[in-house]
């Protein structure tokens, strides 16, 4: 199975800089997305890692250590419309082949002028 | 827009009922996956087909079930309602195939289903 954890809650300021933390355990691996949320609409895609290291998309960047089962998401230049819901999600793989994602809760991110 | 389109946009019902939920995904996605999502459960993977076969099964209770038909649009049915069934049905699709690494999933706009 799956299990996936990142922080409830953070605040951040406008035009600053924020880190949010994913971890995970897995019984197979094959990538990890970020997406974010806006209260009541769908999830929109950010990122995607399944090699270490970073990748970086404009002003998100994220970073991924497979041997830690460690990930973040790095938000930079922050912008009032960054208040969100960020999500971890890993895609397991089982002998029958590809699953689907696996959710963390979401890290509800509050920008402040 | 992602693209992926979902109806009704809204559902209210009474408990017992069943009832069917719609997804059409990207031109050409093969790959079709529902979630639900509640406030204490968070986002969860029910059920993925790819070109009409089922690939893949998560958390999905015995009372749903689905399908994708040959113009690869999707159903989920959701029978004997329960208060508990009330959350967010998203559907989502990507281009993913067997066997090369996962792609992004595109979410549709959702499902609110009220159960009463």
């Amino acid at each position: 199975g799956q299990n996936i954890d990142q922080p409830t809650e953070m605040t951040a300021t406008e035009g600053a800089i924020v880190q949010i933390n994913c971890t995970y355990q897995t019984s197979g691996f094959n990538g990890l997305f970020w997406y974010q949320q806006h209260a009541g609409e769908a999830p929109t895609f950010l990122s995607y890692n399944v090699l270490d290291g970073l990748e970086e998309k404009g002003r998100f960047s994220s970073f991924l250590s497979r041997s830690k089962g460690y990930s973040y998401l790095l938000l930079k230049e922050l912008q009032m419309k960054d208040s969100a819901s960020y999500l971890c999600a890993v895609k397991g793989y089982s002998g029958g082949g590809a699953d689907g994602l696996t959710f963390g809760k979401g890290t509800h991110l509050i920008i402040q002028p | 827009d992602s693209g992926v389109t979902q109806t009704p946009k809204h559902l209210i019902t009474a408990t017992g009922q069943r009832v069917t939920l719609r997804c059409s995904p990207r031109s050409g996605d093969l790959s079709v996956y529902w979630y639900q999502q509640s406030l204490d459960q968070g986002l969860q993977f029910l059920i993925q087909y790819y070109n009409g076969e089922e690939r893949a099964k998560g958390n999905i209770l015995e009372r749903f079930s689905a399908q994708q038909f040959p113009d690869l649009h999707s159903e989920l049915n959701l029978s004997s309602l329960e208060l508990g069934d009330s959350a967010l049905y998203f559907c989502a699709s990507s281009v993913e195939q067997l066997a090369v690494p996962p792609y992004e999933q595109y979410f549709g706009p959702g499902t609110r289903l009220t159960v009463t």
